[in-house]
């Protein structure tokens, strides 16, 4: 257990909806990032914030958004979601944003249909 | 744009037999990890090699990382069947950022 949590771990929904994925960093690490993995893509890097600022953007489409509340909990919204973006969608968390060490939560498995 | 390449993309040994999992990427990074899935499961870090000439070692992996060359090794020592997953390497590019992109995965199958 990496002490990275996320919610919920499986979600299936249709096309065209919006979902929120939810994650908890482990107890006082800054940094969160969100990955998705899929057969298509293989494991790609959405985006980066440290202390609720976004600090770096990968492969995030236009239709998804996230953020870092104070609490330090992040969210990541999908919208007008397409079948394409079934995938495994992983959150890790780090002490600060400096190249640490990662710690990945289990993550959640979305079907779109 | 960086490609990061691994090879093999799979790889089947036998326990007690030595092997070394190759990422190759194709332009400047001198940040790059390893990590470890198991089936079904989510990633775990093994190594984070920050330097070129870095080399680390726990338990029967080891990884080094040439940055003139591009390439970081994953050598496994008298494999396991604990040791059969999937191993990704990941490079963070461009240089000073924090993004961060994988290679394709090398699987791994030890048999007993």
């Amino acid at each position: 257990d990496s002490g990275v949590t996320q919610t919920p771990k499986h979600l299936i929904t249709a096309t065209g909806q919006r979902v929120t994925l939810r994650c908890s960093p482990r107890s006082g690490d800054l940094s969160v990032y969100w990955y998705q993995q899929s057969l298509d893509q293989g494991l790609q890097f959405l985006i980066q914030y440290y202390n609720g600022e976004e600090r770096a953007k990968g492969n995030i489409l236009e239709r998804f958004s996230a953020q870092q509340f104070p609490d330090l909990h992040s969210e990541l919204n999908l919208s007008s979601l397409e079948l394409g973006d079934s995938a495994l969608y992983f959150c890790a968390s780090s002490p600060t944003q400096e190249y640490n060490e990662q710690f990945f939560g289990p993550g959640t498995r979305l079907t779109v249909l | 744009e960086l490609k990061v390449e691994q090879n093999p993309l799979f790889l089947s040994m036998q326990e007690g037999k030595n092997y070394t999992i190759y990422c190759n990427y194709s332009t400047t990074s001198d940040r790059l990890y390893w990590y470890r899935q198991d089936p079904g499961k989510s990633l775990e870090s093994l190594f984070v090699l920050l330097s070129n000439g870095a080399v680390k070692q726990e338990g029967r992996l080891m990884a080094s990382l040439d940055t003139k060359a591009r390439l970081s090794t994953l050598h496994i020592t008298a494999a396991v069947h604990d040791l059969s997953a999937t191993y990704f390497c990941a490079v963070v590019y461009p240089p000073g950022t924090y993004k961060y992109i994988f290679g394709t995965g090398t699987r791994l199958k030890v048999l007993a």
